[in-house]
Formats: C-alpha cells, sequence, structure tokens
C-alpha cells in the first residue's frame, strides 16, 4: 500500500506570495493532520482534520488555512508569505483522532524556501 | 514553553553497544509518549510508544521506560546497529478534543561500525 504522499517535493517562494501544498493520507485513513518543522527543532502542530472538520489548530497565525476533501486528501495554503515561513512542512495521517493512541504516519514532506 | 525536552542534541555509540535516549516532559497530564526515527529526506517513521499508565514497553530491540514520578521516559536499543543512525523524536500527546502531538528537538544518534 502507498505511504502517505505530498506534493511538491520542493518548492521556492517570494514574500507576499501565496503557497499551497497538497497531501494523500494512507488508504483508509481518515485523519490529516499538518506540522512545520524548521531546522534544529521538532516538527511543530498546525492543524488536525478527521471527517472533513477541523478538529485541532496548533499556535499559527491565521495566514495558514488548510481543508480536508470527501476522498479525505487534504490541502494546507499559506498567505502573505514571510521569510521565517521557510521549513519542512509535513503532513501525517492516522486511522482515528487524537482521542486514542494510533501512530500517525509521516510522509517525506515539502520543503518551502521564501526568498 | 518546550513541553517535551531532549536535552542532548547527539549522542554516538559503538555498534552491539546499549544506546540510551532521553526525553524530560513538563505537563502531567500526557496520555501517550511515542518515539520517532527520521533518516534524512525522509518522514519521520513511528517507533514505538507507551501509555502513561504503563512504565515499560517492549519491541524488539526497541524498549520504552516511563518514570511518571521524574517525567521522564527512555529509549533503549540494544543491540545498536549502524542503520539505527537517524535523529530520534520523543513526542507527547494528550488525548481528547482539541489535542495535539508535541514533539522534543530530537537526538542524532550515530552508531559506529
Amino acid at each position: 500500500d502507498a505511504g502517505v504522499t505530498q506534493s511538491p517535493t520542493h518548492l521556492i517562494k517570494t514574500r507576499g506570495q501565496q503557497v499551497t501544498l497538497r497531501c494523500s493520507p494512507i488508504s483508509g485513513h481518515k485523519s490529516v493532520s499538518w506540522y512545520q518543522q524548521v531546522l534544529g527543532q521538532g516538527p511543530q502542530f498546525i492543524f488536525q482534520y478527521y471527517e472533513k472538520e477541523e478538529r485541532g489548530r496548533g499556535n499559527f497565525p491565521d495566514r495558514f488555512s488548510a481543508r480536508q476533501f470527501p476522498n479525505y486528501s487534504s490541502e494546507l495554503n499559506v498567505n502573505a508569505l514571510l521569510l521565517g515561513d521557510s521549513a519542512l512542512y509535513l503532513c501525517a495521517s492516522s486511522l482515528d483522532t487524537f482521542y486514542s493512541n494510533q501512530p500517525q504516519h509521516f510522509g517525506d514532506g515539502t520543503r518551502l524556501s521564501i526568498l | 514553553d518546550q513541553q517535551v525536552k531532549q536535552n542532548s542534541p547527539s549522542l554516538s555509540v559503538q555498534e552491539g553497544r546499549i544506546s540510551i535516549l532521553n526525553c524530560d516532559y513538563t505537563n502531567s497530564m500526557f496520555d501517550y509518549f511515542l518515539w520517532y526515527k527520521k533518516y534524512p529526506a525522509e518522514g519521520p517513521t513511528f517507533l514505538i510508544s507507551i501509555s502513561s499508565i504503563k512504565d515499560k514497553n517492549e519491541d524488539g530491540r526497541f524498549t520504552v521506560f516511563l518514570n511518571k514520578s521524574a517525567k521522564h521516559l527512555s529509549l533503549h536499543i540494544v543491540p545498536s546497529q549502524p542503520g539505527d543512525s537517524a535523529v530520534y523524536f520523543c513526542a507527547a500527546l494528550r488525548a481528547g478534543a482539541n489535542s495535539k502531538l508535541t514533539f522534543g528537538k530530537g537526538i542524532t544518534l550515530s552508531v559506529r561500525p
């Protein structure tokens, strides 16, 4: 079975632009979460979606938004990009939400660079 | 506020020896603790988890110990192999609505042949 797939792999944008990152979960997984990992830090939680509804939100500004589609794939949107948004963006899927300890399975991430 | 702390940025051990990776946390409300391994250019891979009501969980060469009174957990890898060389993240979860997975900064493990 295919794992979590993310696209694109790499992306270069300039300050003020907008970006959309995409994620396809493992087949059968209904929950998708997004994380931001900057160099030297662990992943930071941004959003969790389950059955197309937002179930959790981390401490990120409103420039960050996401949605989940009927096929459980997800998009992360970031508006008005800042230099500090340069990071590896990770998507993870799981069978359930954080109500259980179902381990999350991560994709390989999208490397976003802001110039 | 760093609720999950991995204070040692790196660890180097000889192949065949034990690797002990430590993690401390501050939030006593965490319900589960997880360890992930990450190779360069790949996403984190789930290794092993432990519930807060347990003090030990074992899976093959990997054992996680939890000391709730000290708010400390550790991952033991025995015997260590060169393929274990990677960044290891400790993560914690408080189950329930609006919960999230909180990660530490990671420890880079190098296993010398």
